[in-house]
């Protein structure tokens, strides 16, 4: 079964922390991507990945970057948390062209920043 | 500049009655028109897409609907179940953009 892993499904970070989201993908996709989800705002892109050691910036990168070392991981990093990053984080992967393929999503983070 | 409106933030629908989800979208290059499901604490699980070049596709109890020359996608779920109760969110692709583009979410709720 094919599968997009994100490391944590509840996180609790104090204010000024730098946190690191965790995903994996085990399908071999060439595109990875961060969003976040909150209530009354749907998903919003913060980073997106089409290949190794390259990033893109989506509608909302300020205050996160990332890190695509391997193809098959994309970590997303908060530099210095703050509470209005508290939100609900989905990473998702697709092979080739993402409208044609669309995405396979994981998980999700929930993450509270304290 | 939104490309993307899905203007009911929810909506409420009896068992075994019709449930129409619909989106607005502003972008005439899009190809690929998706719709997804998510249930709380879990990542969105793709449900039903259709290609520019289709006005309808249809998978069991789900149709979506696209009319091009309006810029309108909608999702009808019939019958409807209980288990349907989710947020959906229409999801928006091709032309020149790299990711999709997601609207911003339906809560359906399905009372028995």
């Amino acid at each position: 079964d094919v599968k997009v892993t994100q490391s944590s499904r509840y996180l609790v970070k104090r204010t000024g922390e730098k946190v690191f989201l965790e995903c994996v993908q085990d399908m071999d996709h060439e595109n990875m991507f961060w969003y976040r989800q909150d209530p009354g705002l749907g998903l919003r892109l913060i980073y997106f990945s089409y290949d190794v050691k390259m990033k893109e910036k989506g509608d909302i990168p300020e205050g996160y970057s990332v890190s695509r070392e391997k193809k098959e991981r994309f970590s997303l990093i908060l530099e210095s948390a703050s509470t209005n990053q508290t939100s609900m984080y989905l990473c998702a992967s697709s092979p080739g062209s993402p409208g044609e393929h669309g995405y396979t999503f994981g998980s999700g983070t929930r993450l509270t920043v304290v | 500049d939104q490309q993307v409106k899905q203007n009911s933030p929810s909506l409420s629908v009896q068992e075994g009655r019709i449930s129409i989800l619909n989106c607005d979208y502003t972008n005439s290059m899009f190809d690929y028109f998706l719709w997804y499901k998510k249930y709380p604490a879990e990542g969105p699980t793709f449900l039903i897409s259709i290609s520019s070049i289709k006005d309808k596709n249809e998978d069991g109890r789900f149709t979506v609907f696209l009319n091009k020359s309006a810029k309108h996608l909608s999702l009808h779920i019939v019958p409807s179940q209980p288990g349907d109760s989710a947020v959906y969110f229409c999801a928006f692709g091709g032309g020149s953009q790299g990711n999709l583009i997601f609207g911003k979410g339906t809560k359906l709720s399905v009372k028995p």
